[in-house]
C-alpha cells in the first residue's frame, strides 16, 4: 500500500517482556517519528530519525526504550522489561520534508 | 515552551449544524506550523491542513474552514453542515523550529454528530 503500515497491530505482554514494534514508512520519506498516545490524550513525541540518523530522542521515556532505523527506511521500537505504564498506542509517521507527518494505523500495546 | 489546548473535551451536534473546534497555541518562535488531524474510531491520524505561521488567509475546504489568529494565538476549525461521518477526534498540532520537526499535539476534542 501507499501507506505507512505498522505492526503488529495489537501487542499483550506480560509485565518484564520485550517487545518490538515495527513501522514501514511511505516510500522515499526520508523523515521517521515515533509518538505514544495514552487513552484520551493527543500523541506525545518519542523519536525522531532523518534517513538512519537518529536526531533526536528527547522524548523517550527511559531507558528501556529503544528505536533504530538501520537503513533508513523501516523502523523498530523496543521496549525492554515492559511495564505497566508502557500500555498505550504507539504511532509512527513519516514525513518527506518534515512538515505535515502521514501516521500510521498504530499499535495497541497492552501489559498485563 | 511550546503548548497546544483543545479546551474542549466533547461536542455533540445534531447532523446539518455548523460546529467550530477550538485551539490555542504558545510558542515563543516567530516561525511555526500548525496543523489539524482527524482521528477516527479506526485510530489512523488523517492530515486535514497545515499553516505556516506567516500566512494568516483563513481557508475553506469543502465544508471545512480553519481561522488562524496570531493576534490570539489561535488557530480554530470549523465544520459546515456537519455529517455523521465527521464524528471522530480532532487534533490541533504545533512545530517550531526550535524543536525541529516533532509535533506538540492538544489533548483533542470528540466531535459526535447525531443523526
Amino acid at each position: 500500500g501507499a501507506g505507512v503500515s505498522q505492526s503488529p497491530r495489537y501487542k499483550v505482554a506480560k509485565r518484564g517482556q520485550d517487545v518490538a514494534l515495527r513501522c514501514d514508512p511511505i516510500s522515499g520519506h526520508v523523515s521517521l517519528f515515533w509518538y505514544q498516545q495514552a487513552l484520551g490524550q493527543g500523541p506525545e513525541f518519542l523519536t525522531y530519525f532523518q534517513n538512519e540518523a537518529q536526531l533526536d530522542k528527547s522524548g523517550l521515556p527511559s531507558d528501556r526504550f529503544f528505536a533504530e532505523r538501520p537503513e533508513g527506511s523501516v523502523s523498530t521500537l523496543k521496549i525492554q522489561r515492559t511495564q505497566q505504564e508502557d500500555s498505550a498506542v504507539y504511532l509512527c509517521a513519516s514525513s518527506i520534508r518534515g512538515y505535515e507527518q502521514y501516521f500510521g494505523p498504530g499499535t495497541r500495546l497492552t501489559v498485563t | 515552551a511550546q503548548k497546544v489546548t483543545q479546551a474542549q473535551t466533547e461536542i455533540s451536534v445534531v447532523e446539518k449544524e455548523d460546529v467550530t473546534l477550538d485551539c490555542v497555541y504558545e510558542t515563543r518562535d516567530t516561525t511555526y506550523y500548525l496543523f489539524w488531524y482527524k482521528q477516527p474510531p479506526s485510530g489512523e491520524l488523517v492530515f486535514l491542513i497545515r499553516r505556516n505561521s506567516f500566512d494568516e488567509q483563513n481557508e475553506i475546504s469543502g465544508r471545512y474552514s480553519w481561522n488562524f489568529q496570531k493576534s490570539t494565538s489561535s488557530f480554530n476549525f470549523t465544520i459546515t453542515a456537519s455529517q455523521v461521518v465527521d464524528s471522530a477526534v480532532y487534533f490541533c498540532a504545533l512545530s517550531d523550529q526550535n524543536t525541529g520537526n516533532q509535533f506538540y499535539f492538544g489533548t483533542g476534542t470528540s466531535l459526535t454528530v447525531i443523526p
